[in-house]
């Protein structure tokens, strides 16, 4: 049962133009939303997070939308870069700290210049 | 953030053998992690490393399979033992720090071949 999905596994953008990076989940008892980023040979870069009490946060060229009644994020990136190019998962997890992390699949994001 | 590193970066085994992969971070963390990666999935986690006492595993992850240690709080390994072709896999180590709020940061990762 996987409980968040990516449903796209690539994602092709020209560069300058938005990115638009979807994710939904199952469990209504998530309460916290993660973007991580992977380049090839190196860890998950964690990028940009949401709380359930909010439907948008926003760092930079990075906005998170959540919409809680879909189970549903997004992760919008303006304009977007080659630079972004890379594998790009969604994770969530319960209340408080101490809970795991459920990672979708990733979505590869290549930004073409 | 916290700095981690991971020894080694990668290897190559023979079935039947162990590997004991490390993990240090630059400062104290409450929490250590390790995660499993298999070609074309998503991050999996194994267990919680806990300091001062067992690992605290997934469902799916034994400690004979799996043992873990967690000396003190800025040190973590974790052994794959007896090692099959479908152990391969990128091998993750993750921490939250002190202090910090939900978010984990992430080592460069363990690739793993065995043949």
């Amino acid at each position: 049962d996987q409980q968040v999905k990516q449903n796209s596994p690539s994602l092709s953008v020209q560069e300058g133009r938005i990115s638009i990076l979807n994710c939904d989940y199952t469990n209504s008892m998530f309460d916290y939303f993660l973007w991580y980023k992977k380049y090839p040979a190196e860890g998950p870069t964690f990028l940009i997070s949401i709380s359930s009490i909010k439907d948008k946060n926003e760092d930079g060229r990075f906005t998170v939308f959540l919409n809680k009644s879909a189970k549903h994020l997004s992760l919008h990136i303006v304009p977007s870069q080659p630079g972004d190019s890379a594998v790009y998962f969604c994770a969530a997890r319960r209340g408080g700290g101490s809970e795991k992390l459920v990672f979708g699949k990733g979505t590869k994001l290549t930004v073409n210049p | 953030s916290a700095v981690i590193s991971q020894k080694p970066s990668r290897d190559i085994c023979q079935r039947g053998t162990s590997l004991t992969i490390q993990c240090q971070v630059d400062s104290q963390v409450t929490m250590m992690f390790w995660y499993r990666q298999q070609p074309g999935q998503s991050l999996t986690l194994i267990a919680t490393a806990n300091q001062g006492s067992e690992a605290t595993y997934e469902s799916g992850f034994v400690i004979d399979k799996f043992p873990i240690s967690r000396p003190n709080l800025t040190f973590s390994t974790l052994t794959v033992s007896n090692m099959s072709p479908e152990d391969s896999s990128i091998y993750l180590c993750s921490v939250e720090e002190l202090g910090g709020y939900n978010e984990q940061f992430f080592g460069p990762g363990t690739r793993l071949t065995v043949l």
